[in-house]
């Protein structure tokens, strides 16, 4: 099984701030790596496809990125609807989330 | 437009089974496979599995193998999971959702195990 670890596990931020969220995958899984964002009660809201590739609709501070087995989320300028749980998910081998990352405010 | 409607709350006993549905429409439904998502009570996201809704084939996680099948109905659109001998732990929501990573997903439904 690929495990991908999510880092941090919660973070504190304020409207305005650059946020940065980590996900390491255990192997190589190309670039098949998606983020969510999830709200209480909701189902996942897609983000972010194939590591860099901005779902449509979604605002543009939100960006990915890869280096290697490390991929990024980072949001740009943190607005107040960004305040919820993260996840990334590997879909190149049957597919794997990462833990979650609880943004909040600070 | 493009819709993912999932059947009701239930609750079941231990040592039972369930089967949650996963009607689609606004798009032709061999076209993307169906991921299946369960969350458990204040915890993460774990993935299923996912059915082939153009031939059938499934891919299962290791954790429910064995105790869970995955199907599609292409007459009806709707994409089926039932998980057998239920246990406690199997308490969550469950979620469909179009494709591997996916843009469109269910209301989710929740599934009680409890004596």
């Amino acid at each position: 099984d690929i495990q991908m670890t999510q880092s941090p596990s919660t973070l504190s931020a304020s409207v305005g701030d650059r946020v940065t969220i980590t996900c390491r995958a255990s192997q190589s899984i190309s670039s098949w790596l998606a983020w969510y964002q999830q709200k209480p009660g909701k189902a996942p809201k897609l983000l972010i496809y194939k590591a860099s590739s901005l779902e449509s609709g979604v605002p543009s501070r939100f960006s990915g990125g890869v280096s290697g087995t490390e991929f990024t989320l980072t949001i740009s300028g943190l607005q107040p609807d960004d305040f919820a749980t993260y996840y990334c998910q590997q879909y190149n081998f049957y597919s794997t989330f990462g833990q979650g990352t609880k943004v909040e405010i600070k | 437009q493009v819709q993912l409607v999932q059947s009701g709350a239930e609750v079941k006993k231990p040592g039972a089974s369930v089967k949650v549905s996963c009607k689609t429409s606004g798009y032709t439904f061999t076209t993307y496979g169906i991921t299946w998502v369960r969350q458990a009570p204040g915890q993460g996201l774990e993935w299923m599995g996912w059915v082939s809704t153009y031939n059938g084939d499934t891919k299962y996680a290791q954790k429910v193998q064995g105790r869970v099948t995955m199907t599609a109905d292409t007459s009806t659109s709707t994409a089926y999971m039932e998980l057998r001998s239920l246990r406690s732990d199997d308490t969550a929501v469950y979620f469909c959702a179009r494709d591997w990573a996916g843009v469109y997903w269910g209301q989710g439904t929740l599934v009680t195990v409890s004596s």
